[in-house]
């Protein structure tokens, strides 16, 4: 069956970078793309951003761009996120989530989630 | 920036009707989604495109959007169905967006 599965938890210090992986199976990975959904404690979730698995084509929220990159490697399955100049706030819980469109079609598959925990 | 807006919770007795509303500028233009989540689980898709219901999602579950307005009915409720939901749509520049999340409470 379809899985998507993440990487493990992280702590990293405020300043630093955190990239977390997202190794997909038992489906055609170039098909879809990569959705990264984040969660803080006790909080709502918050679309990062979505990558599309065929052509690496990009769609960042606007309050990550410029500290975020998404990536595939399609001769592994996997979707990387990186988040650069951690902040205390940013401490949460992140998804994958698989679409078949950029937008308009729901998120059918999700990760595990990991944590990132950004402290000093 | 675009805003979804849920109540905070939601309860309902079993075997009843639950009504989730999400609210936002024009939200009948567009596609909305609905996520199910447990406590420390992942979230669940439960309603694509406004009504679909995905592959394994009971009956009970119908989702409608008109106006400024989705609706995700809960019919029959049962204590399974306590968790947190949220509602997600694409603004115009295809950023998605979240609802803030309803609790339902089965009492």
């Amino acid at each position: 069956q379809v899985q998507l599965v993440q990487s493990g938890a992280e702590v990293k210090k405020p300043g630093a970078s955190v990239k977390v992986s997202c190794k997909a199976s038992a489906y055609t990975f170039t098909s879809y793309g990569i959705n990264w959904v984040r969660q803080a404690p006790g909080q709502g979730l918050e679309w990062m951003g979505w990558i599309s698995a065929y052509n690496g084509k990009t769609n960042y929220a606007p309050k990550f761009q410029g500290r975020v990159t998404m990536t595939t490697d399609t001769s592994t399955t996997t979707a990387y996120m990186e988040l650069r100049s951690l902040r205390s706030d940013d401490t949460a819980v992140y998804y994958c989530a698989r679409s078949l469109q950029a937008a308009g079609t729901g998120f059918d598959y999700w990760g595990q989630g990991t944590l990132v925990t950004v402290s000093s | 920036s675009y805003e979804l807006t849920q109540p905070p919770s939601v309860s309902v007795s079993p075997g009843q009707t639950a009504s989730i509303t999400c609210s936002g500028d024009k939200l009948g233009d567009k596609y909305v989604c609905w996520y199910q989540q447990k406590p420390g689980q992942s979230p669940v898709l439960v309603i694509s495109e406004d009504k679909k219901r995905p592959s394994g999602i009971p009956e009970r579950f119908s989702g409608s959007n008109s106006g400024n307005t989705a609706t995700l009915t809960i019919s029959g409720t049962q204590a399974m169905d306590e968790a947190d939901y949220y509602c997600q749509a694409w603004d115009s520049s295809t950023a998605g967006v979240f609802g803030t999340g309803t609790k339902v409470t089965v009492l």
